[in-house]
């Protein structure tokens, strides 16, 4: 069965400082897809990011990076120079395929308070 | 665009009403999604469409009826709910089933059951 774990269940930071969401996955597929998504208070979970598994490059996105490691099974997310704004829970997630529909086995996310 | 709408925001219900939560995306995604998240916990899948036809069902309970008119629009129908289900009712969709593309997310529905 695929798992995805996240074992931080609630991170606070000081504003401007660097933070790293951990995640690790469990899966016996050869192909698989990995998201990050964020849940703000307002309770909309927002797209962030996919990566396939035959993709390891690290990806950057302004102050948002992602760390893929197949040999460790990880997929860590990095915010570097936090902001208030970026407060949420983050959730990683693994694509399994089933009836031909896709299915999204969550972690049970990571609780980021960024403050002032 | 990539907006998926629900409404309503917020409802609250007895126990003997019938309510429908609706969600709409125009983004041409054929798969569409309900789940149902409690707090501080991830959302739990509920249901699937595949081109408009019901293709997962994750031993959801009868009072919870899913129905998907078109390519747009997902309704759940609701009917002698039990206070348990008060949780947030969040509708996604997504562009191809298959495990490769991204899910939107709609704000969720926030269900209150009296």
């Amino acid at each position: 069965a695929q798992k995805v774990t996240q074992a931080q269940t609630e991170i606070s930071v000081v504003e401007k400082e660097d933070v790293t969401l951990d995640c690790v996955y469990e899966t016996r597929d050869t192909t698989y897809y990995l998201f990050w998504y964020k849940q703000p208070p307002s309770g909309e979970l927002v797209f962030l990011i996919r990566r396939n598994s035959f993709d390891e490059q690290n990806e950057i996105s302004g102050r948002y990076s992602w760390n893929f490691q197949k040999s460790t099974s990880s997929f860590n997310f990095t915010i570097t120079a936090s902001q208030v704004v970026d407060s949420a829970v983050y959730f990683c997630a693994l694509s399994e395929p089933a009836q031909g529909a896709q299915k999204l086995v969550f972690g049970q996310g990571t609780r980021l308070t960024i403050n002032p | 665009d990539t907006e998926v709408t629900q409404t309503p925001k917020h409802l609250v219900m007895g126990m003997t009403n019938k309510k429908s939560l609706k969600c709409e995306q125009h983004m041409g995604h054929r798969a569409m999604y309900w789940y149902k998240q409690k707090a501080k916990k991830p959302p739990e899948l509920m249901f699937v469409y595949s081109y408009e036809k019901l293709s997962i069902n994750e031993s959801v309970p009868s009072r919870f009826s899913p129905e998907c008119p078109n390519s747009s629009l997902l309704n759940l129908h609701l009917h002698a709910l039990q206070p348990e289900d008060s949780a947030l009712y969040l509708c996604a969709s997504s562009q191809v089933i298959g495990g490769s593309y991204e899910q939107y997310f709609g704000p969720g529905t926030r269900l209150t059951v009296t």
